[in-house]
C-alpha cells in the first residue's frame, strides 16, 4: 500500500512569492492535514481537510491556505512569503478524524525562503 | 502557550538499557494521547497511543503510561537498541471536547550508543 507522497521535496522561494504544495494520502484515507515544523518549534497544526471540506484550523495568517479535491488529494498554499515561512511541511493523511486516531505522515516539503 | 512540553530535549542510553522518555500537558481536556518517532529525512511515524480511560498500552518493546492527575505520560522502551535513536513525538487532541486539533511537542532527541 502506498504512503503519503508529498510534492516536491525540497522548494526555494523568494520574499513576496507564493508556492503551492501536494500532497496524495493513502487509498481510502479523507482525512488530510498540514503541519509547520520549524527547528525547535515542534509540528504546528494548519489544518485539516475532511472529504473536501476545511474542517479545523491552527493558528495561521490568512496567507496559508488549502483545499482538498474529490480524490481526496491535498494542496497547501501559502501566498506572499517571508522569511520565517521557511520550514519543513508535513502533510498526514487518516481514515476519519485527526484527532483521534493516529495519522500517517508523508516525507514533507523543504520549503527555503531567501 | 505549550500545552504539550516534553522538556528533555535529548536523551543519551546505552543499548539494552530502559530509554524513558516523559511529557507533561496542561489541558485538562485532552483525552488522546499518541507518541510519533521521527528520522531524519522523514515524516514522522506512529508509535503507540492511550486514551485517558486507560494508564497503561503495550505495544512489543514500547509503554505509555498515563497519569491524569499530574497531566504526565511517558514512553518506555525495554531494551533500547541503536535503531531506536531518532526524535520522539508527543501528541494529544481531545476528541471528547470537539477540538480534534492534535497538539505536539517540540520533540526528545534519543541517542542509543551501542
Amino acid at each position: 500500500k502506498a504512503g503519503v507522497t508529498q510534492t516536491p521535496r525540497y522548494l526555494i522561494k523568494t520574499r513576496g512569492q507564493q508556492v503551492t504544495l501536494s500532497c496524495s494520502p493513502i487509498s481510502g484515507h479523507r482525512s488530510v492535514s498540514w503541519y509547520q515544523q520549524t527547528p525547535g518549534q515542534g509540528l504546528q497544526f494548519l489544518f485539516e481537510y475532511f472529504s473536501e471540506t476545511q474542517r479545523n484550523k491552527g493558528n495561521f495568517p490568512g496567507r496559508f491556505s488549502g483545499r482538498q479535491f474529490s480524490n481526496s488529494r491535498s494542496e497547501m498554499n501559502v501566498s506572499t512569503l517571508e522569511l520565517g515561512d521557511s520550514a519543513l511541511y508535513l502533510c498526514a493523511s487518516s481514515t476519519g478524524t485527526a484527532g483521534n486516531q493516529p495519522q500517517h505522515f508523508g516525507d514533507g516539503t523543504r520549503l527555503s525562503i531567501l | 502557550d505549550q500545552q504539550v512540553k516534553q522538556n528533555s530535549p535529548s536523551l543519551s542510553v546505552q543499548e539494552g538499557r530502559i530509554s524513558i522518555l516523559n511529557c507533561d500537558y496542561t489541558n485538562s481536556m485532552f483525552d488522546y494521547f499518541l507518541w510519533y518517532k521521527k528520522y531524519p529525512a522523514e515524516g514522522p511515524t506512529f508509535l503507540i497511543s492511550i486514551s485517558s480511560i486507560k494508564d497503561k498500552n503495550e505495544d512489543g518493546r514500547f509503554t505509555v503510561f498515563l497519569n491524569k492527575s499530574a497531566k504526565h505520560l511517558s514512553l518506555h522502551i525495554v531494551p533500547s537498541q541503536p535503531g531506536d535513536s531518532a526524535v520522539y513525538f508527543c501528541a494529544a487532541s481531545s476528541a471528547s471536547g470537539g477540538s480534534y486539533i492534535p497538539t505536539f511537542g517540540r520533540g526528545t532527541s534519543l541517542i542509543v550508543h551501542p
